[in-house]
């Protein structure tokens, strides 16, 4: 069974910084490329960020471009989403998606939530 | 950047009826057919309904179903189930910005 868990969010002020986890499992990780998904409150969703199978070409969208990074690590099966100069907009549920760049994202994980706030 | 616009906004209809939900990009999606459907329920993460417009995600039943090419397609829900009364969204992949999403469409209880 595929599964995908998030981790990391949290309350943080404007400005601070967060790193987000994805665990992945039930599926070869290595061989899918990965995005970041998130949702404000009562919105609709918006795409972050994606990554190819090896890490070596990331793409984002223009609202964090700069401030973000996603990065894998296929030897322990992990997503990552850091992120910088946060600021209020970027409150959020924060999801971890298998797929992306060529592919639809099939599975999806609970979500991890981010309010920047002070 | 492709842009999706779906509608209606909200579509108000009663269980057994059929939903019909549209999704149109601003130019061709990727390969004309690398287009997305999804359904999210409240409190819940996004499902994968239909991929490359028109093929159903595992274990999604044979209700829903997907058509469309280049830039109009349409989600169709062939018989309302209560648990069927969701949000839907549609998302384009496969472009050179990789994902966009549509602003989604309400179905709801009439």
């Amino acid at each position: 069974e595929v599964q995908l868990v998030e981790s990391g969010g949290g309350l943080v002020q404007p400005g601070g910084s967060l790193r987000l986890s994805c665990a992945a499992s039930g599926f070869t990780f290595s061989t899918y490329a990965m995005t970041w998904v998130r949702q404000a409150p009562g919105k609709g969703l918006e795409w972050v960020s994606s990554i190819n199978l090896f890490g070596d070409n990331t793409f984002y969208a223009d609202s964090v471009k700069g401030r973000f990074t996603i990065s894998r690590d296929n030897s322990k099966n992990t997503l990552y989403l850091q992120m910088n100069s946060l600021k209020a907009e970027d409150t959020a549920l924060y999801y971890c998606a298998r797929g992306g760049l060529i592919t639809a994202t099939h599975y999806w994980g609970q979500g991890t939530l981010v309010t920047v706030s002070s | 950047e492709i842009v999706l616009t779906q509608s209606p906004g909200t579509l108000s209809l009663s269980p057994g009826e059929r939903a019909t939900l549209s999704c149109r990009a601003s130019q061709n999606v990727f390969a004309n057919t690398y287009l997305a459907w999804y359904q999210q329920r409240p409190g819940q993460a996004p499902r994968l309904l239909i991929y490359d417009a028109s093929s159903r995600a595992t274990g999604i039943p044979d209700r829903f179903s997907g058509s469309g090419s280049g830039t109009d397609f349409t989600l169709t829900i062939s018989r309302l189930e209560p648990e069927d009364f969701a949000v839907y969204y549609c998302q384009q992949y496969g472009d050179s910005s990789p994902l966009t999403f549509g602003g989604g469409t309400r179905v709801e209880i009439k």
